[in-house]
């Protein structure tokens, strides 16, 4: 049973810093990961996909990695800001028709 | 496109009631996922349609179905509710159902 966990719970952090959010995952064989992100009381915003044969994907100051020999996968946020301020989440995808298995998140604090 | 739509966005109802939550996933696509998200559980899955038909089901007891009409709509029922199905229902819509998920803002369900 694919198993993801996030640590840690929360994270808080000064405006401009660069940051890495760690996301592990206990069976390697994965199709595909996903990030989201969710603003609370609000659902989520993808914001990263994965294939399981790519190893890192880009957009804007966001850059996810995985590495599936590890079970790890990492979002790194570049220059944050509080708009950042968010709870992200890492989801996996076992199988081509399988359900997506979620983390519970990394609350992320900004601090101007 | 327009996103993922959920009504109602609140609902209010009282144990050993049943709701009915709708779902209208982007144009096109022809999978929903459904989720259940609480703050001691985190994001648990409860079924994805996929042309009409349940591909797959998560560990929830009978009293959550749903169903996926030929638009795509998709609705989810819960009978006999319990204080404990108090939590944030979300449905997610994506093409092929194993890329890009892409979230709705959800329906907060308060059971009294």
């Amino acid at each position: 049973k694919q198993e993801v966990t996030q640590i840690p719970a929360a994270l808080s952090v000064p405006e401009g810093e660069n940051l890495v959010l760690n996301c592990s995952f206990t069976d390697s064989a994965i199709y595909n990961l996903q990030w989201f992100r969710q603003d609370p009381g609000k659902g989520l915003t993808s914001l990263l996909l994965i294939q399981s044969s790519q190893r890192e994907q880009t957009s804007g100051r966001l850059n996810a990695s995985l590495d599936k020999s590890s079970g790890r996968s990492t979002l790194y946020i570049a220059a944050s800001q509080p708009g950042d301020s968010a709870t992200y989440l890492c989801a996996v995808r076992p199988g081509a028709n399988s359900k997506l298995t979620f983390g519970k998140g990394i609350t992320l604090s900004v601090r101007p | 496109k327009a996103g993922v739509t959920q009504t109602p966005r609140y609902l209010i109802k009282t144990r050993g009631q049943q709701v009915t939550l709708s779902c209208s996933p982007i144009s096109g696509h022809r999978s929903v996922s459904w989720y259940q998200q609480t703050p001691g559980q985190g994001l648990q899955f409860l079924f994805e349609y996929f042309s009409e038909t349940q591909r797959n089901k998560g560990n929830f007891p009978g009293r959550f179905s749903g169903r996926q009409f030929s638009n795509s709509r998709s609705e989810m029922n819960v009978s006999t509710l319990e204080l404990g199905d108090s939590a944030l229902y979300l449905c997610a819509s994506s093409d092929q159902g194993t890329d890009t998920q892409y979230f709705g803002p959800g329906t907060r369900l308060t059971v009294l």
